[in-house]
């Protein structure tokens, strides 16, 4: 199916320690976006790759394409409690984004 | 960013009753989408337009339907709700490739 899977489903970290989120697709992606979702809130927009192999970064977090275009992945360093939340990928449908499965990711202080 | 507004922000009713959720965005965009997610859950579409009198069906089978009049309103009726209706639900107004959604409706059916 066009479902893009996430893995981990759930994660739990201790504030400092990193996070990543990966996101796979069976068929090749001309893109991939990632959304994040703060607890009670709605998704937001972060980042859009093209390239393969593209590496963009915001402050703590880093965001990969992989080179085949098949993969992406969302790694943060050092978690703060503020980066709780859950973190979707999204690739491009037919006239619609289809999102990944999300990652759930909690910090503890 | 897009303005994308939704009312009411929480909705609490009795079964059977009919309701609409209303939608609007400012920026223009012809691209709407109706999405409903259960808490931390996954998003799954349920309705989109690519404009003004022009609906599809989303992945996720859903009891509700959709009007597109107007380009900036995009509103989502239950004739008749039942607990199983009970959800949140996200509009969405795309441009380009990015997406912005609205702050939802959290609706709960007794």
């Amino acid at each position: 199916g066009q479902q893009v899977m996430q893995i981990p489903q759930y994660q739990h970290v201790q504030e400092g320690e990193d996070f990543t989120t990966y996101c796979n697709s069976s068929t090749t992606l001309s893109n991939i976006q990632w959304y994040k979702q703060r607890p009670g809130g709605h998704p937001v927009f972060l980042i859009q790759l093209v390239k393969s192999g593209e590496v963009k970064k915001q402050k703590r977090l880093t965001f990969q394409f992989g080179e085949a275009k098949k993969n992406s992945s969302l790694h943060i360093t050092a978690t703060q409690t503020t980066d709780v939340g859950t973190y979707f990928c999204a690739k491009k449908g037919f006239q619609k984004l289809v999102f990944g499965t999300g990652t759930r990711l909690l910090v503890s202080p | 960013e897009a303005d994308i507004y939704q009312t009411p922000r929480y909705l609490v009713i009795g079964t059977g009753k009919k309701i609409t959720l209303e939608c609007s965005q400012t920026m223009g965009h012809d691209k709407m989408y109706w999405y409903q997610q259960d808490p931390g859950m996954e998003l799954h579409l349920i309705h989109y337009s690519y404009g003004v009198n022009s609906t599809e069906k989303g992945d996720l089978s859903s009891e509700s339907t959709v009007s597109r009049i107007r380009t900036e309103h995009f509103p989502l009726t239950l004739e008749s709700a039942r607990p199983s209706h009970t959800s949140q639900y996200l509009c969405a107004s795309r441009s380009g490739d990015t997406q912005y959604f609205g702050p939802g409706t959290r609706l709960t059916v007794l």
